[in-house]
């Protein structure tokens, strides 16, 4: 099956600073990915929609100048959480999509801002 | 709009039992798909089953099967003889048309030696 990495798997910032999360497709080519997060025992929530070349169309009530997305090639998306806070700990998951609309999950990044 | 519902927060049951999470759902398109994930403490999404709207044929994998009843809007699945591996959160997902995947709240799986 289709397989989607995350790097890192957890990361912990000092407040204030920003933090990079890389999301890639392995073996398949994903115009689109999408980009989650999940705050502990709550479901996932969508972010953002990311589409390869494009600028990324966000969620209602999502900042997209704190969450900048950046889909350069069609294997790799980039979300950079600019400016963190303590309240933006949580886990990000991507997933990317294949053409005929499936998504594949990547392992999810924990992020705690100190 | 499209909704998934997981009434279920949490279930606790002692292992060897079986247990039915449910899942019911709601959208206007025809052409839809249901999907099944496991998310042990780890955090990573398990896939377990994809349902198209058009397939309404019962599956059986293993000690998993799945009721999938349009009538009802439902997608419910169900454990036999549990396990304490079987201790996650499940969740149920829909999707139609605009690739997005619309997830429930998830149910919380525990099974008790």
């Amino acid at each position: 099956g289709a397989v989607v990495s995350q790097h890192p798997s957890r990361v912990i910032c000092k407040s204030g600073t920003s933090v990079k999360i890389e999301c890639r497709s392995l073996d398949f080519q994903a115009t689109t990915m999408f980009w989650y997060r999940q705050f502990p025992k709550q479901s996932l929530m969508l972010m953002a929609t990311s589409n390869e070349g494009s600028k990324a169309t966000y969620e209602q009530g999502v900042e997209k100048d704190k969450f900048l997305i950046n889909h350069a090639s069609l294997t790799l998306s980039t979300l950079t959480v600019t400016s963190a806070h303590p309240e933006d700990s949580s886990f990000y998951i991507c997933s990317a999509s294949t053409s005929w609309g499936e998504q594949f999950f990547g392992p999810g990044t924990r992020l705690t801002v100190l | 709009a499209q909704k998934v519902t997981q009434a279920q927060t949490e279930i606790s049951v002692v292992e060897k039992e079986d247990v039915t999470l449910d899942c019911v759902y709601e959208t206007r398109d025809t052409t839809y798909y249901l999907f099944w994930y496991k998310q042990p403490p780890s955090g990573e999404l398990v896939f377990l089953i994809r349902r198209n709207s058009f397939d309404e044929q019962n599956e059986i994998s293993g000690r998993y099967s799945w009721n999938f009843q349009k009538s009802t809007s439902s997608f419910n699945f169900t454990i036999t003889a549990s396990q304490v591996v079987d201790s996650a959160v499940y969740f149920c997902a829909l999707t139609s048309g605009t690739y997005k995947y619309i997830f429930g709240t998830g149910t919380r799986l525990k099974v008790l030696a």
